[in-house]
């Protein structure tokens, strides 16, 4: 199975802040990577796919990158709104596996 | 509008069975692989299974952890998605989503329910 290591795995931040969420697996994945946001008691949502395609909506502060083993998604100005927990998702070969998750919360 | 919504959560003993539901409108859903996704309290998401469609002969994928004793199964004359589970154990607790998968140059989940609690304890 394909492991994948979030760090960090919580994270203090000021709005305005950029915020960079590391996403590592354990064997190569290509861009077969996705990134959610999850609010409390709400269902996740998808921010970026395929490593580095924003979803249709989602604001442009949020970008993903990486291919291989290495992603990263960054948001380059924390805005209320933002504080959540991020997970990402590989989808190149089953079982599909989640990251443990990020929390950003407000420093 | 693509809606899922989930049903059939509650409290079950261990070694209990029960049945989910997942009520799809606003896309062809008999054309869609669809999953199962779960989360435990308080931790992260675990994926729990797809079912593919008619032209992929509904075949299905498992987690380890479910496989055997959780099965996946479609109606699509109802536009309906199930997950039966048997020998609930306390570890399967958990919000249950069903999500549907897109391919776009790579897979994603772009729409997910709202979520069923299944509870398991004596």
């Amino acid at each position: 199975d394909i492991q994948l290591t979030q760090s960090p795995s919580f994270l203090s931040a000021s709005i305005g802040d950029r915020v960079t969420i590391t996403c590592r697996a354990s064997q190569g994945i290509s861009s077969h990577l996705a990134w959610y946001q999850q609010k409390p008691g709400k269902a996740p949502k998808v921010l970026i796919y395929a490593a580095s395609t924003l979803q249709s909506g989602v604001p442009s502060r949020f970008t993903g990158s990486g291919s291989g083993t290495e992603f990263t998604l960054t948001i380059s100005s924390l805005q209320p709104e933002d504080f959540a927990t991020y997970h990402c998702q590989q989808l190149d070969s089953f079982p599909l596996t989640f990251g443990g998750g990020t929390k950003v919360e407000i420093k | 509008e693509v809606q899922l919504v989930e049903s059939g959560g509650g409290l079950v003993q261990p070694g209990g069975s029960l049945r989910l539901s997942c009520a799809a409108s606003g896309f062809t859903f008999s054309d869609q692989y669809m999953d199962w996704v779960r989360q435990a309290p308080g931790k992260g998401l675990e994926w729990v299974g797809r079912i593919r469609q008619r032209e992929n002969r509904f075949t299905t994928e498992y987690a380890a952890s479910v496989e055997g004793r959780f099965t996946i199964s479609r109606d699509d004359s109802k536009n309906s998605l199930y997950l039966q589970m048997n020998s609930l154990k306390t570890e399967d607790t958990a919000v249950y989503y069903c999500a549907r998968p897109r391919y776009s140059s790579a897979w994603y989940f772009d729409y997910w329910g709202q979520g069923t609690l299944v509870t398991v304890s004596s």
